[in-house]
């Protein structure tokens, strides 16, 4: 089955600096790969998403870049603001079942004011 | 509309009690899914539908049952609780709208999550 590893599982930077978070996945057949933003004690939620088809995707302060011959894909938040502190959760799945994706184990991200 | 909502939210058990946590979505999502969350981990599936009358095991099954008798609905049963199965629970919903990857939007609404204790 499908093995999602995330780096690194916490992360500190300063409010205005960038933070990367990066996932590796195993098979070759996954085709779609989200994150999602989890705040304390809350539900997680989609905060953008990629497909097999596109390199890269961007919304305002958060890009996610593909790379799916070394099987890897990143994302990268821009800007930073004590907001964006959560635990970020990345994902991998085939298919149209987005549902059944393996879960990365998450990154603690803080955002220094 | 209400999205996804979960009962009870907070739940203590004693070993061996039984008890089911429930789910339901009034977005008309055809596909839905129980996870746990264990604390530092990310979320594993432990059984999903993709619609009324259709389950199957994800990736942690052991100790729990499910039913989808309507497309709203799909409570998750824990029968003969231990401990092992102390975790927060997030249901969630997603809508597939057909067979090839670029179509449908499979983005997945979650539910509030319930926290369960078994002592």
């Amino acid at each position: 089955g499908e093995n999602v590893e995330q780096h690194p599982s916490t992360l500190s930077v300063q409010e205005g600096d960038s933070a990367v978070i990066k996932c590796t996945y195993s098979d070759s057949a996954s085709n779609y790969f989200p994150w999602y933003k989890q705040e304390l004690g809350k539900r997680p939620q989609l905060i953008i998403d990629i497909r097999s088809n596109v390199g890269e995707k961007k919304d305002q302060r958060i890009a996610v870049t593909l790379n799916k011959t070394a099987k890897h894909f990143s994302l990268h938040i821009t800007e930073t603001q004590p907001e964006d502190s959560a635990v970020y959760f990345c994902a991998a799945s085939r298919g149209t079942n987005a549902g059944k994706s393996t879960f990365g184990d998450g990154t603690t991200l803080t955002v220094k004011p | 509309n209400a999205g996804v909502t979960q009962t009870p939210k907070f739940r203590i058990l004693k070993i061996g009690q039984s008890m089911t946590l429930q789910c339901a979505q009034d977005m008309n999502h055809n596909y839905m899914y129980w996870y746990r969350q264990d604390p530092g981990m990310g979320l594993k599936l432990i059984y999903y539908s993709v619609g009324a009358g259709i389950t199957d095991k994800g990736e942690v099954p052991n100790g729990y049952n499910v039913s989808r008798s309507t497309t709203e609905d799909f409570p998750l049963r824990l029968e003969l609780a231990a401990p092992s199965q102390t975790s927060v629970y997030f249901c969630a919903s997603s809508y597939s709208q057909g067979t090839g990857y670029l179509s449908g939007a499979n983005v997945l609404t979650f539910g509030a999550g319930s926290r369960l204790t078994v002592l």
